[in-house]
């Protein structure tokens, strides 16, 4: 069993509708970190989050640490938000665990 | 405040060739890290340097990867020989200390062939 499991792994939407992608971990942890990576590789933090929900923009995030687990929603979701989205949990002193991503498709 | 630095961009060598990427991490930032994402999975951890010092290269395949910060603030990732698997993104990123936010550059794809 991986140490952070995000699902789905594919999502196809039409722009508009209101997106939420889920991850799970397993290791104790202190923050959990929401990342997109647009195609070409390029890594952009989108939230850190330790407790309750942050919001910037049309993205929320939220997590729960007793059940170990965090949300992504979008709203209004837009072909530009197409991505990968990945959950990152640090695992001990300067080491994380990643997610394998999920891979958001926005139609117009 | 200028990002992480890498480079080359993309490479593409054939098989049994070797071959270095470069990190620039930000400035003053202590911890660096490279990672390898092969398409369709999340970023895997190759090693981690504090200063010029290896905290964790637990999954750094050493028979062919080597990696050095010799001076505490750039780093080479270097593959010799490469091989078919070896095709991935290598993402290098830095973070000022602990388990604040990590900053990514903008990865060098590989394509061995």
């Amino acid at each position: 069993k991986n140490e952070v499991e995000q699902s789905p792994q594919n999502l196809t939407a039409q722009e508009g509708e209101f997106i939420t992608i889920n991850c799970s971990y397993s290791v104790g942890i202190s923050a959990l970190h929401w990342l997109q990576q647009h195609p070409g590789g390029g890594i952009v933090s989108l939230f850190m989050l330790s407790s309750g929900k942050k919001k910037h923009g049309r993205l929320i995030a939220t997590i729960n640490i007793q059940e170990k687990h965090s949300s992504l929603h979008i709203t209004a979701s837009h072909p530009r938000d197409s991505a990968v989205y990945i959950c990152a949990v640090p695992y001990n002193n300067n080491d994380m665990r990643f997610g394998a991503g999920t891979r958001l498709t926005v139609k117009p | 405040e200028a990002g992480v630095a890498q480079s080359p961009r993309y490479k593409i060598i054939e098989k049994r060739q070797s071959v270095a990427f470069w990190c620039n991490p930000i400035s003053g930032h202590a911890t660096l890290y490279w990672y390898q994402q092969i398409l369709g999975q999340g970023p895997k951890l190759l090693i981690q340097f504090q200063n010029n010092g290896v905290v964790d290269d637990s999954q750094l395949p050493k028979d062919r990867f080597s990696a050095e910060r010799l001076k505490g603030v750039d780093s080479t990732l270097k593959i010799q020989p490469a091989k078919l698997e070896d095709s991935a993104v290598y993402l290098c990123a830095s973070s000022f200390s602990g388990i604040e936010t990590q900053y990514f550059g903008p990865g060098t794809r590989l394509l061995v062939l």
